[in-house]
């Protein structure tokens, strides 16, 4: 284990569905992260949250809306999403002003939107 | 941009034979950080090894080592006395330290008994 949960593990959902996607980590972390995972594609970075504060955005549609209320949680909140968005979603967390800048991620949601 | 290339999709050995997983990289920063990640089929992301481009020996974890040509811009992975536990997908990434992680598209290797 990495000290970072995620729930739930699996999820299906409608295209019309708004459901949200739940991150913990229990390292003490400063820096969360989301990712998407696709097949056949390489890990995409969605969000970067440093200190609760969104620093990146990687031109993620608005369909997907993150949410950081404190440095261990991070919240993905999903809604009238397309087939092409089913894929593994993983997080992870880093402590920023470390020199080594490793990330530990969870073990991943997997969605699938019909 | 960074860009990642990890040219073996697929890659199968015995147990304890020794394996090399290729990763070319292409970037024009000269301080970076480099990974290696291991998911194995329950697919929680694990580091497997880490190398900081101002140094330059490299980095080894145990049966785990990497290769590093800066210059050539590669950056490959050894696995000496492989084990059946290695099976997993083996990513390898780039930092140039902005938090923003590019990884390849990965590199399945199986272990066989």
């Amino acid at each position: 284990e990495t000290g970072v949960t995620q729930t739930p593990r699996h999820l299906v959902m409608g295209m019309t569905n708004k459901k949200s996607l739940k991150c913990e980590q229990h390292l003490g972390h400063n820096a969360m992260y989301w990712y998407k995972q696709s097949a056949k594609k390489p890990l995409e970075l969605m969000f970067v949250y440093n200190f609760k504060e969104q620093t990146e955005n990687n031109s993620v549609p608005s369909r997907f809306s993150p949410e950081c209320p404190n440095s261990s949680h991070l919240f993905l909140h999903l809604h009238t999403l397309q087939p092409e968005d089913s894929a593994l979603y993983l997080c992870a967390s880093s402590q920023v002003g470390r020199t080594n800048y490793e990330q530990y991620f969870g073990p991943g949601t997997r969605l699938t939107v019909t | 941009a960074q860009t990642v290339t990890q040219s073996q999709p697929e890659m199968s050995v015995q147990e304890a034979e020794t394996v090399t997983l290729s990763c070319t990289y292409d970037t024009s920063e000269s301080n970076y950080y480099l990974f290696w990640y291991k998911q194995p089929p329950s697919r929680q992301m694990i580091l497997v090894i880490r190398q900081e481009a101002y140094k330059q020996q490299n980095a080894t974890e145990n049966r785990f080592s990497v290769n590093f040509q800066k210059a050539a811009k590669s950056f490959s992975l050894k696995i000496s006395d492989s084990q059946l536990g290695d099976t997993a997908m083996y990513f390898c990434a780039f930092d140039q330290g902005a938090q923003k992680l590019v990884f390849g598209q990965g590199t399945r290797l199986t272990i066989n008994p």
